[in-house]
């Protein structure tokens, strides 16, 4: 079993829409969970972070985290075409060290 | 205000070569990591530095080494090439390593043949 699974995609909305991507890690003790976003042939770049359980948001973006089930998401309100892009989800290893293991990504396309 | 650079963008080398890899933090970040992406997975952890100092190592073969500078700019060493090195190398920064902000640079995209 990998540590963190994404579904790869590609998840295809329309333009508007609101996206959802999702995330499950497998070590429990994880304490810090966090969203990159990642353009073709560019670098990750960090767009959200979440450390308790519920929602956060931050413009149209909201991260949700639910330790229990072991699994965070990401939802993408008012889609836009320039949101397409590979999303990664990162989760830290209990023990305090920030090393974070990353999923393999989802890929969403918004369509006009 | 420069933010993580790394060099060189793009590299070939053949198989059994050495490569190094280069990476300048953030102004005022101690702390340096090292990652390596292939296409169609996420980053994979090869290295933290902190303060010249190791902190942590990811899964690779010892042909993977990295040292931090004074300066805290870091490289990333990698002997006797293998096809599968053939990757998107990626230098991440933060102020200390333990907290949420850590920064990308552009990454190096190096190709064995």
């Amino acid at each position: 079993q990998k540590e963190v699974e994404q579904n790869s995609g590609p998840l295809s909305v329309p333009e508007g829409a609101i996206a959802s991507l999702n995330c499950t890690y497998s070590d429990r003790g994880s304490q810090s969970f966090f969203w990159y976003r990642q353009y073709s042939g560019k670098s990750p770049e960090l767009i959200m972070s979440i450390y308790s359980n519920g929602d956060k948001e931050d413009g149209r973006f909201t991260a949700q985290l639910n330790k229990a089930s072991q699994y965070v998401s990401l939802l993408i309100r008012d889609s836009q075409p320039s949101d397409s892009a590979t999303y990664l989800c990162a989760v830290t290893r209990s023990g305090g060290s920030y090393i974070p293991t990353f999923g393999r990504g989802t890929s969403l396309i918004v369509h006009p | 205000d420069a933010g993580v650079t790394q060099s060189p963008t793009h590299l070939i080398k053949t198989r059994g070569q050495q490569v190094t890899l280069r990476c300048s933090p953030i102004s005022g970040h101690k702390s340096v990591s090292w990652y390596q992406q292939v296409l169609g997975q996420g980053p994979q952890f090869i290295f933290q530095y902190y303060e010249k100092e190791e902190r942590g190592r990811g899964n690779f073969p010892d042909r993977f080494s990295a040292r931090q500078f004074p300066n805290y700019s870091s490289e990333l060493n990698v002997n006797a090439l293998l096809l599968g090195d053939s990757a998107l190398y990626l230098c991440a920064s933060s102020l200390t390593g333990k907290d949420t902000e850590a920064f990308f640079g552009q990454g190096t995209r190096l190709t064995v043949v």
